[in-house]
């Protein structure tokens, strides 16, 4: 079955730094791929998405590219700020499974000014 | 436009007790999922519906749980009787399916603590 395997965190970086956090999956056929984000005492939101190979999905200076060759979609950002810290999930769907996702467990980002 | 909504935010009840929780989907989206999400498990997803229909129960945990949707503005999730294994954070989804695009949206969740 489909997996999402995200580096382990929890991740602290200083206000400005480079962030990149590692998503690796396993799927047949050509999912889309996801990361959302979770403030505290929210839900998860989309925060960007790429649905075929080589699509770039970028926001809020976050970008993600996907990679079918090394079935990898990380997440990075050139400067990061205090208001990034949350939890950062990635997720594979496959559209004709009618939305249904597979996450991975999240990694912790915290920022320190 | 309005998002997930659901109901309640927070719930503390005690062991035994039934728990009721509530969603309204995103109008014009026909998929609706429930997830439970702790610190030890993650982001389980529970069931999926379709179009009104369960699609795929399998991540409901036991026979104490039972999720309906009425109709195409509402879903239930419910839980009876409530152990304290049962507290975690339980979030709604719903997706535009005919749309294909695979985004979820999330409600804020409703968190649940079993006394």
């Amino acid at each position: 079955g489909d997996s999402v395997t995200q580096m382990e965190g929890p991740v602290t970086l200083s206000e400005e730094a480079f962030l990149t956090i590692n998503c690796t999956y396993t799927a047949t056929g050509y999912p889309s791929l996801f990361w959302y984000v979770q403030y505290p005492g929210e839900g998860l939101q989309l925060l960007l998405k790429a649905t075929k190979a080589d699509d770039k999905g970028s926001n809020k200076g976050f970008e993600a590219t996907y990679r079918k060759e090394t079935t990898s979609f990380h997440l990075e950002k050139g400067s990061v700020q205090v208001s990034d810290s949350a939890v950062y999930f990635c997720a594979l769907s496959h559209p004709a499974n009618a939305g249904k996702s597979t996450f991975g467990d999240g990694t912790t980002l915290t920022v320190k000014p | 436009d309005a998002g997930v909504i659901q109901s309640p935010r927070h719930e503390v009840t005690e062991m035994g007790q039934e728990v009721t929780l509530r969603c309204k989907p995103i109008s014009g989206h026909n998929s609706l999922f429930w997830y439970r999400q702790t610190m030890m498990r993650g982001l389980e997803l529970l069931i999926y519906f379709n179009n009104n229909v369960p699609i795929d129960d399998s991540g409901m945990p036991e026979d104490r749980f039972s999720a309906k949707m009425p109709n195409a503005s509402f879903s239930t999730l419910k839980i009876q009787p409530s152990e304290p294994r049962d507290s975690a954070v339980y979030f709604c989804a719903s997706s535009p399916m005919r749309k294909n695009t695979g985004e979820l949206f999330f409600g804020e969740g409703s968190r649940l603590t079993v006394l």
